[in-house]
């Protein structure tokens, strides 16, 4: 089965405290993942994709195929990166659907 | 071109009722995709267009729920009969591809009473 897995609903931490929002997936094959985000009364909007290899806003992630996971990280976090985060995959042959985790709440404090 | 557009924004209606959602891509992009976020969840696929050709349906889309794309411009969504559990917001998106970025609109939140 298809299954992408966010382990934390709410993460907080505090302004310049290292950030990782983890996720998790299941699907037999490679699939592309991606991390989208949803800031406060805005829509969701691609943050970035692991074939890109880029670094968006100060985060990066990094496909694990051994772990199945694509964990996503920032060294130092900014009150404005508070956000909803989505994981997500789309699977080779599958018209670019994607398939989302349940999303994981992060708060940055002051 | 502003982006992906949704009409209308909120929409309450009384169990039983039909409703329609309207979904405008962004020029040019053939790829329309739709999909269904209840409250504490990400969003779930429902069903995806490559221009005007209804190419799959999610087992979420029941028999009540019709999605159409003439002319492979903009695309309708209506949920006939709507129950309770139909309450969530609706989001269309569009890419250029199936390999390119999926541009989100700002959803259509339904309310069934």
């Amino acid at each position: 089965a298809q299954r992408v897995t966010q382990p934390e609903k709410l993460l907080s931490v505090f302004k310049g405290a290292p950030v990782e929002l983890k996720c998790n997936y299941s699907y037999s094959g490679s699939p592309e993942l991606f991390w989208y985000v949803q800031y406060s009364r805005q829509r969701l909007q691609l943050l970035l994709r692991h074939i890109s290899r880029e670094s968006i806003k100060g985060f990066t992630a990094d496909l694990n195929k051994g772990e199945t996971s694509f964990h996503l990280k920032k060294p130092f976090a900014q009150e404005e990166d508070s956000a909803m985060y989505y994981c997500a995959l789309s699977g080779h042959n599958q018209g670019g659907k994607l398939i989302f985790g349940q999303g994981t709440e992060l708060s940055v404090k002051p | 071109d502003t982006g992906v557009s949704q009409d209308p924004r909120h929409k309450i209606t009384k169990r039983g009722q039909n409703v329609t959602f309207r979904c405008d891509p962004i020029s040019e992009h053939n790829r329309l995709y739709w999909y269904r976020q209840t409250l504490g969840q990400g969003p779930e696929f429902l069903t995806y267009f490559q221009n005007e050709a209804q190419l799959e349906k999610s087992r979420l889309l029941s028999d009540r729920f019709s999605a159409e794309r003439p002319k492979g411009s903009f695309s309708t969504l209506e949920i006939q009969r709507t129950e309770q559990g139909d309450s969530a917001m609706y989001l269309c998106a569009s890419s250029l591809d199936r390999d390119r970025q999926q541009f989100f609109g700002p959803g259509t939140r339904l309310t069934v009473l």
